[in-house]
């Protein structure tokens, strides 16, 4: 069985400061990752994803992640965060390819203060 | 082109009441997912549909809990009976293809309160 291990339920950070996010995964099969993120009251958007090749994984809004494959972590970092980041994030993982079920983490509230 | 559709955003049962919980997948997808949120808790698979067909209903409790997804209009997750611990927020995501490579939409779910 899989399972999801966000370290951190909280993390506070000043704003332009960088983060690191922390998640770590157990499967015994090849795995997808995500990460997605909850703004309060809204439903779950895909910030990223790893699928296969090139471990290190990039969003639109500055955000990354690096698969590490001996490590079993997916961390999600953003060298300057600005206030609009303050949200809950989620690592999620499922079997590659072969399963449509997402097993998440139990989420990371990031609040960025000015 | 809108998104995952859910309604209600808020539903307050009392204990033995019903709760009805709709999910309009987007436009074209016709693989649909609940998966559902406890305080504290990140969220968790219930049972995957297409159109007519339960594909997955593992994660979904034995009793009092139904869901559909049938060949016109939207998902529906039924829960019968109602009790406090089925608070939580229901989230629906939908999706083009079976497997999970997509990353899934999701809706904004319907957080329902037992009281």
């Amino acid at each position: 069985a899989q399972s999801v291990t966000q370290l951190d339920s909280q993390v506070p950070v000043f704003e332009e400061a960088p983060v690191e996010l922390r998640c770590n995964y157990s499967s015994s099969v090849s795995v997808y990752l995500f990460w997605y993120v909850q703004y309060p009251n809204q439903g779950l958007q895909l910030l990223l994803k790893y699928l296969s090749g090139s471990t290190l994984v990039e969003s639109i809004n500055g955000f990354e992640a690096e698969f590490n494959k001996s490590q079993t972590s997916f961390h999600l970092r953003k060298p300057s965060v600005h206030i609009s980041d303050t949200a809950e994030y989620f690592c999620a993982v499922s079997d590659g390819g072969s399963n449509y079920k997402l097993t998440f983490g139990k989420g990371t509230l990031l609040t960025v203060n000015p | 082109n809108a998104g995952v559709m859910q309604n209600p955003r808020h539903l307050v049962r009392r204990r033995g009441q019903e709760a009805r919980l709709r999910c309009s997948p987007m436009k074209g997808h016709s693989h649909v997912y609940w998966y559902r949120q406890l305080p504290e808790e990140g969220l968790k698979f219930m049972v995957y549909l297409q159109k007519e067909n339960i594909i997955d209903e593992s994660g979904m409790p034995k009793e009092r809990f139904s869901a559909e997804f049938p060949k016109e209009g939207p998902s529906i997750l039924r829960i019968q009976q109602v009790v406090r611990g089925d608070s939580a927020a229901y989230f629906c995501a939908s999706s083009l293809r079976r497997y999970s490579d997509y990353g899934y939409t999701f809706g904004s779910g319907t957080r329902l309160t037992v009281v």
